[in-house]
C-alpha cells in the first residue's frame, strides 16, 4: 500500500546523544515536511522539502539536521545542540506545495 | 505567526452538525484555506479544502464568506469518533519556488459528548 512510514514509533535515548528519525514515503511526493509536537500544543515546523537536494528551514530548525538525498527519504536528525528533545515527531509529504499533505503516525522520542 | 485564529475547545452533541470557525482576515487572494484533524497521539488527517467556492466531500462540508476572511468547517453528523484536534490553515499555491511550509496554529479540540 502506499503511504508515508516513519519508524521507530518510540524511541529513547541518553542525552547528549544524537538520534536519526526515519521518514519514507512511495507515494511519488516532492515535498516532504518535519513537525515537532509537544503535549497539548499544535505542531511546528522544523524543516521542509520542495524536492530533492533541497531543504528549507521551519520555524523550529535550530538543534536539528535533515538531508533529502532520495525523493522517497526525508530523515531527520536530533543534535546534541536542541535543549528539549523530547516530543512527538511528525512527517508529512505532498505532491506539491498546494495539494494535501499525507502524515506519519509519528515517533515519540523521549531522551533521559 | 499562525494566520488563523480558532477557538480552544467546543463541544458538540453526537448525532449534531458540528461548525467549526476559522478566522483567516489577512488571508491573500490566491491563499487556500485547508482543514486538518489530529485524534489523539495519530498524525494529522486531511478533511477538505478550498479557495473561495463552498467545498463538499464524504468528511465535511467548508463554508469560505464571500470576503474570504473567515469560514466553517462542517461536520454534518457528528460521531464521537470524530473528537479530534481540528486545524485550520491558509497557504499559497505551489510556485516553484519560495513557497512557505505547512504551517499550523494551535487548532479547534472537538469533544463530541454522548
Amino acid at each position: 500500500d502506499g503511504g508515508i512510514t516513519q519508524s521507530p514509533k518510540y524511541l529513547f535515548r541518553k542525552e547528549g546523544q544524537n538520534v536519526t528519525l526515519s521518514c519514507e514515503q512511495n507515494l511519488n511526493h516532492d515535498a516532504m515536511y518535519w513537525y515537532r509536537q509537544d503535549p497539548g500544543q499544535g505542531l511546528r515546523l522544523i524543516y521542509y522539502s520542495q524536492i530533492v537536494n533541497d531543504f528549507q528551514k521551519g520555524d523550529i530548525a535550530e538543534g536539528y539536521s535533515v538531508s533529502r538525498e532520495k525523493k522517497e527519504s526525508f530523515p531527520l536528525t536530533v543534535t546534541s545542540a536542541q535543549k528539549n528533545p523530547t516530543a512527538f515527531y511528525l512527517c508529512a509529504s505532498s505532491d506539491s506545495l498546494n495539494t494535501e499533505a499525507f502524515f506519519g503516525q509519528g515517533t515519540r522520542l523521549t531522551v533521559v | 505567526d499562525a494566520k488563523t485564529t480558532q477557538p480552544t475547545s467546543m463541544d458538540c452533541a453526537e448525532g449534531r452538525a458540528a461548525n467549526l470557525p476559522c478566522n483567516h482576515s489577512t488571508i491573500s487572494g490566491n491563499e487556500y484555506v485547508y482543514w486538518y484533524r489530529q485524534i489523539h497521539s495519530q498524525g494529522p488527517q486531511y478533511i477538505i479544502h478550498g479557495l473561495k467556492n463552498n467545498e463538499t466531500n464524504e468528511m465535511a462540508s467548508l463554508i469560505i464568506t464571500e470576503d474570504r476572511k473567515s469560514s466553517t468547517l462542517i461536520l454534518p453528523h457528528a460521531t464521537l469518533r470524530d473528537t479530534a484536534v481540528y486545524y485550520c490553515i491558509v497557504r499559497f499555491p505551489y510556485s516553484g519556488g519560495g513557497a512557505d511550509g505547512l504551517t499550523f496554529g494551535k487548532g479547534t479540540h472537538l469533544i463530541i459528548q454522548p
